[in-house]
């Protein structure tokens, strides 16, 4: 089945640094990627999507200039936290569709947990 | 606004009940319906996916649509510990695949 790899599973940092997060599909192309964030006991929330070769499309109240989105593959697309703050501090989830499977199912990357400090 | 609501819980079964998880959505245009499971820290797990009215069964699981009422259920059957998560609910309104997610229902199997 699809498998979204994420990388790196943890990552702690100091305020006004930026963090990458890496999302890789590894046995199918994605032409388009979820970005989502998770505060404690909230639900998933979409941030933007992700379009390979493309500008990335923003969910309302995300800064685009604040999370930078690129999709330079078609199987890896990169969400980099700039100068990120303690209110940044999340859990980041991207998916991906295999579109071979001609399903509407979206795969879950394992996420990775941001804390600023 | 599309919403999906779901209530909170906790919801707490004894093992070998039936568990059972609502949820509501507001856009009438939804065509894809979702259940994922999610363990405490982890991503979400794909549980079962319905698109059209009726039931849909898959093992102990049952998904139960009704686009007239926007209203997607899950049930459990012989509950297990190990079925013991949030429950999320999950819905997409056109061809962009966009998930429009609830809180989640948090279930509590109790051995």
């Amino acid at each position: 089945g699809a498998v979204v790899s994420q990388h790196p599973s943890w990552v702690i940092c100091k305020s006004g640094t930026s963090v990458k997060i890496e999302c890789r599909s590894l046995d199918f192309q994605a032409t388009t990627m979820f970005w989502y964030r998770q505060f404690p006991k909230q639900s998933l929330m979409l941030m933007a999507t992700s379009n390979e070769g493309s500008k990335a499309t923003y969910e309302q109240g995300v800064e685009k200039d604040k999370f930078l989105i690129n999709h330079a593959s078609l199987t890896l697309s990169t969400l980099t936290v700039t100068s990120a703050h303690p209110e940044d501090s999340s859990f980041y989830i991207c998916s991906a569709r295999d579109p071979s499977t001609g399903a509407n199912v979206l795969t879950f990357g394992a996420g990775s947990r941001l804390t600023v400090l | 606004q599309k919403e999906v609501e779901q209530n909170s819980g906790p919801l707490s079964v004894p093992e070998g009940a039936i568990a059972s998880l609502n949820c509501t959505y507001s856009d009438r245009g939804s065509q894809s319906f979702f259940w994922y499971r999610q363990y405490s820290g982890k991503s979400p797990e794909l549980i079962m996916s319905i698109y059209s009215n009726g039931d849909k069964e898959d093992g102990r699981f049952t998904a139960q649509l009704n686009k007239a009422s926007q209203y997607v259920s899950l049930l459990i059957r012989d509950s297990q510990p190990s079925d013991s998560a949030t429950y999320l609910c999950a819905v997409t309104s056109g061809s962009n695949y966009k998930l429009t997610f609830g809180k989640g229902t948090l279930l509590t199997v109790n051995p």
